[in-house]
């Protein structure tokens, strides 16, 4: 099974970068794409797709939101963070089955 | 658009099994892969498996393969999960969401998460 791993929690001000980890214990990597996506979830709603492939932003999600990485190592990136992005951020790979990780709690300092 | 349609919350006994349905409308079911996800309270997020309704092929998660079952009806758009041998550990939101079968690589549409309570 690909492993995903990410830190349980980040507190940031209003206003500054939130960058959000996700490490693999295996690559996703898989004929030039990274199969890595991103989602949103706050309390008591289903999860929302923010990035697919690594680095795309999916439909209607603004521009504060960006990632990067390939292989084994990603970034979700928030910036300017905004108080409405208190949630759980989770990433999820489709390289092999699929997987999740645990989530990355978001609170403002 | 879109949409997933959940059926309602069940409270269930241990031992017992329980069938969640997930309607699509909005598009024909056969244009994806039917996914479902499991989420314990105050916890992450755990992939149970999917099915494809085009061939009522599917997938399941090592961990979940003597716990649920995949089906899907193309005719009422529809895909299903049953869960049996019901236990506390199964209490959850489970939701199912929809990954294109033209692309396959993540998961656009949701639906809004029924709840699962196992208790005697």
């Amino acid at each position: 099974d690909i492993v995903l791993t990410q830190s349980p929690a980040l507190a940031v001000s209003l206003g500054q970068r939130a960058t959000i980890s996700c490490k693999t214990n295996q690559n996703v990597d898989y004929y030039g794409n990274s199969y890595m996506h991103w989602y949103q979830q706050k309390p008591g709603q289903q999860p929302k797709l923010l990035i697919y492939l690594a680095s795309n932003l999916a439909s209607g999600i603004p521009a504060r939101f960006s990632g990067r990485g390939s292989g084994t190592d990603f970034t979700l990136t928030i910036d300017p963070v905004e108080a409405d992005d208190t949630a759980t951020y989770y990433c999820q790979q489709s390289r092999n089955l699929r997987t999740f990780g645990g989530g990355t709690k978001l609170e403002l300092k | 658009e879109v949409q997933l349609q959940q059926s309602g919350a069940e409270l269930v006994r241990p031992g017992t099994s329980v069938k969640l349905s997930c309607k699509v409308s909005g598009d024909t079911i056969t244009a994806y892969y039917m996914h479902f996800v499991k989420q314990r309270p105050g916890q992450g997020l755990e992939w149970i498996g999917r099915i494809d309704p085009e061939d009522d092929s599917t997938k399941y998660a090592e961990k979940f393969k003597n716990k649920a079952t995949l089906t899907a009806d193309t005719s009422s758009n529809t895909a299903y999960l049953k869960l049996s041998s019901l236990t506390s550990e199964d209490t959850a939101t489970y939701f199912c969401t929809t990954e294109r079968v033209t692309t396959a690589y993540y998961f656009d549409y949701w639906g809004q998460g029924v709840m699962v309570t196992v208790s005697s």
